[in-house]
């Protein structure tokens, strides 16, 4: 994606934790957002954030800190079907979102 | 039931036609957007439109077309110009605002695959 880097794949176990990091770069930054994309299917919104700080929802969490160009996606309690890949994208200062390429979370029993 | 859909799911074409890829939403949204999705790269924006009668190029817009008669209606032709068309095509519609534009429902896909 376009300056937005995130892992490409990785590995966690069920019920475990885990943390799926983003960077972006902070220039016209207009808000950072997560999606869910389940393979072969469409992404689905899952969260945003537009001030510094951690946003819960649930077994999701995503935090932001702006001045570092950060943020992460946090999973509790992690099911199978969380197995899924999870897409960083930043807002645009023309109401756009750009995305990363994705990381794709494998959950182990 | 509000959503979004695309028609068909899987698509196969010889090189050198053009296709016409549907996409119909029943959310009332201003904004519909087409994207393209390749393994290992993030969602590029082909076409967007804010408004009836009027759209945007993306990013990667050589090859295709849109239009936008009718709200709920953004159908994608992927025309012969275009050099490596099989993909993954999204679309997406979302309200047309300051934030909320950010928040975009898809459609399930479209998979066009050219030989």
């Amino acid at each position: 994606g376009q300056n937005i880097d995130q892992p490409t794949e990785m590995t966690a176990t069920e019920g475990a934790i885990v943390q799926i990091n983003c960077t972006y770069q902070t220039s016209g930054f207009n808000g950072l957002f997560w999606y869910q994309q389940h393979a072969g299917e469409a992404p689905t919104f899952l969260s945003y954030n537009v001030l510094d700080g951690l946003e819960e929802k649930g077994r999701f969490s995503s935090f932001l800190s702006r001045s570092k160009g950060y943020s992460y996606l946090l999973l509790k309690e992690l099911q199978m079907k969380d197995s899924a890949s999870y897409l960083c994208a930043r807002g645009d200062s023309n109401y756009q979102l750009i995305w990363g390429a994705g990381t794709k979370l494998i959950i182990k029993p | 039931d509000g959503g979004i859909t695309q028609s068909p799911k899987y698509l196969f074409r010889k090189e050198g036609q053009n296709v016409t890829l549907s996409c119909e939403q029943n959310l009332n949204h201003d904004a519909m957007y087409w994207y393209r999705q390749d393994p290992g790269q993030g969602l590029r924006l082909i076409y967007y439109s804010q408004i009836v009668n009027d759209f945007q190029k993306g990013d990667i817009a050589e090859g295709y077309s849109v239009s936008r008669e009718k709200k709920e209606s953004f159908p994608l032709t992927v025309t012969s110009a275009q050099k490596n068309p099989t993909a993954f095509y999204l679309c997406a519609s979302s309200i047309a605002d300051e934030v909320t534009s950010y928040e975009q429902y898809f459609g399930p896909g479209t998979r066009l695959t050219v030989t």
